[in-house]
């Protein structure tokens, strides 16, 4: 089955730099790739996703890539601000439901 | 825009008591799916349906059953609570679209705690 394993755990990074959280998945069947943000006590949100037949998307300052070959993926987010601190989860699919990653608790720091 | 509707949004149950969730979907959203969230983890996936018909199964005890209506709302059944039950149970719905799996959406969902 499906293993999606996720780094880092924990993220700090400084108000407008950039934060970057890496997934490898182990299915190489999967096709979809969102990821999620999670604040406290709330529902994951999808913030973005890629299926397999794209290597990058972009929206505003969120960003994925995909690498196919390499089973890895990628959330990227530029200028971060106060407001992006939450637990960020990446998720592949087998079949039609998704496995997610362990999570990434990503803090902002003034 | 019309989200996933979770009833109750709280509840205390206590050991060896049975609990039912409710999930009212995305409108046209045909599929269904139940995730359970510990403190600090990842939601694992319980079970989905898809057109009323159970498409998948996870990690899901023998004690919980599911359903789905022919409204498309669920139902998570739970029977003879433990103590280890006690997690946010999320319902997350999408729109089947053939072979392509499709975006989850999630509801807000219920916060479980057993006594």
């Amino acid at each position: 089955g499906e293993n999606v394993e996720q780094h880092p755990s924990t993220l700090s990074v400084q108000e407008g730099d950039s934060a970057v959280i890496k997934c490898t998945y182990s299915d190489s069947a999967s096709n979809y790739f969102p990821w999620y943000k999670q604040e406290l006590g709330k529902r994951p949100q999808l913030i973005i996703d890629i299926r397999s037949n794209v290597g990058e998307k972009k929206d505003q300052r969120i960003a994925v890539t995909l690498n196919k070959t390499a089973k890895h993926f990628s959330l990227h987010i530029t200028e971060t601000q106060p407001e992006d601190s939450a637990v960020y989860f990446c998720a592949a699919n087998r079949d039609d439901k998704i496995i997610f990653g362990k999570g990434t608790r990503l803090h902002i720091l003034p | 825009a019309a989200g996933v509707i979770q009833s109750p949004r709280h509840l205390i149950k206590e050991k060896r008591e049975t609990a039912t969730l409710k999930c009212y979907p995305i409108p046209r959203h045909d599929t269904v799916y139940w995730y359970q969230q510990g403190p600090g983890q990842d939601p694992q996936f319980l079970i989905s349906f898809y057109e009323k018909m159970q498409s998948d199964k996870g990690s899901i005890p023998d004690r919980f059953s599911a359903q789905q209506f022919s409204d498309y709302h669920s139902e998570l059944n739970m029977s003879s609570l433990e103590l280890g039950d006690s997690a946010l149970y999320f319902c997350a719905s999408s729109l089947g679209l053939d072979s392509t799996v499709g975006e989850q959406y999630f509801g807000p969902g219920t916060r479980l705690t057993v006594t």
